[in-house]
């Protein structure tokens, strides 16, 4: 299958920093990225949609100022999440449209702030 | 209401056996994807199998293929041959609007799998 790298595979940080998550897909152009939050033993919830070249999309309740989306290239996309505190500590994943519309998903991002 | 549901939290399998984790989903549109993901602990989501809703006939890819029942809106992944390293979380999800626009995944709550040697 398609394959997303997304790195860094975890990070732990001072609170009050902030954290820089990419995505990049290796083997296909992805023009919509989808950045999800996964908790515990929870499912997938997503946080926003990004679009090579325009803004993001957010889902409600998410923080656009907090989570910075860029989606500069076809085969990149960054999630920031900016002044980060202890309640931000969580599995972040990205997945990216591939062929047959299949979502092929990045290893995942396990932050966690201190 | 719940786009996507998963009934079992968990299931246990014996090795080389079959076994089906249920999924029944809600939907309006005509034009949707249902497709299933494996998470194992270590987090990464890997794709498994994909049923678009005009599709006729059950997809299958390997040991895993997928009980497609339409009108009773029911997604239902297989498992062949159980392996010990079929042991982790799957999650059904579905797309609605088929083919267009950037339409995200909706998932469901996840069903564990573990396999018993």
């Amino acid at each position: 299958g398609a394959v997303v790298s997304q790195h860094p595979s975890w990070v732990i940080c001072k609170s009050g920093t902030s954290v820089k998550i990419e995505c990049r897909s290796l083997d296909f152009q992805a023009t919509t990225m989808f950045w999800y939050r996964q908790f515990p033993k929870q499912s997938l919830m997503l946080m926003a949609t990004s679009n090579e070249g325009s803004k993001a999309t957010y889902e409600q309740g998410v923080e656009k100022d907090k989570f910075l989306i860029n989606h500069a290239s076809l085969t990149l996309s960054t999630l920031t999440v900016t002044s980060a505190h202890p309640e931000d500590s969580s599995f972040y994943i990205c997945s990216g449209r591939g062929r047959r519309d299949v979502c092929y998903f990045g290893s995942g991002t396990r932050l966690t702030v201190v | 209401a719940q786009k996507i549901t998963q009934t079992q939290p968990g299931m246990f399998v014996q090795e080389k056996e079959a076994v089906t984790l249920d999924c029944t989903y809600d939907t309006s549109d005509q034009s949707y994807g249902l497709f299933w993901y494996k998470q194992p602990s270590s987090g990464e989501m890997i794709f498994l199998i994909y049923q678009g809703s005009y599709d006729e006939q059950n997809a299958t890819e390997g040991r895993y293929s997928l009980n497609f029942q339409k009108a009773r809106k029911s997604a239902n992944l297989v498992i062949s041959a159980s392996q010990l390293g079929d042991s982790a979380m799957y999650f059904c999800a579905m797309r609605e609007g088929q083919r267009t626009g950037a339409n995200n995944l909706f998932f469901g709550t996840g069903t564990r799998l573990t396999v018993i040697p």
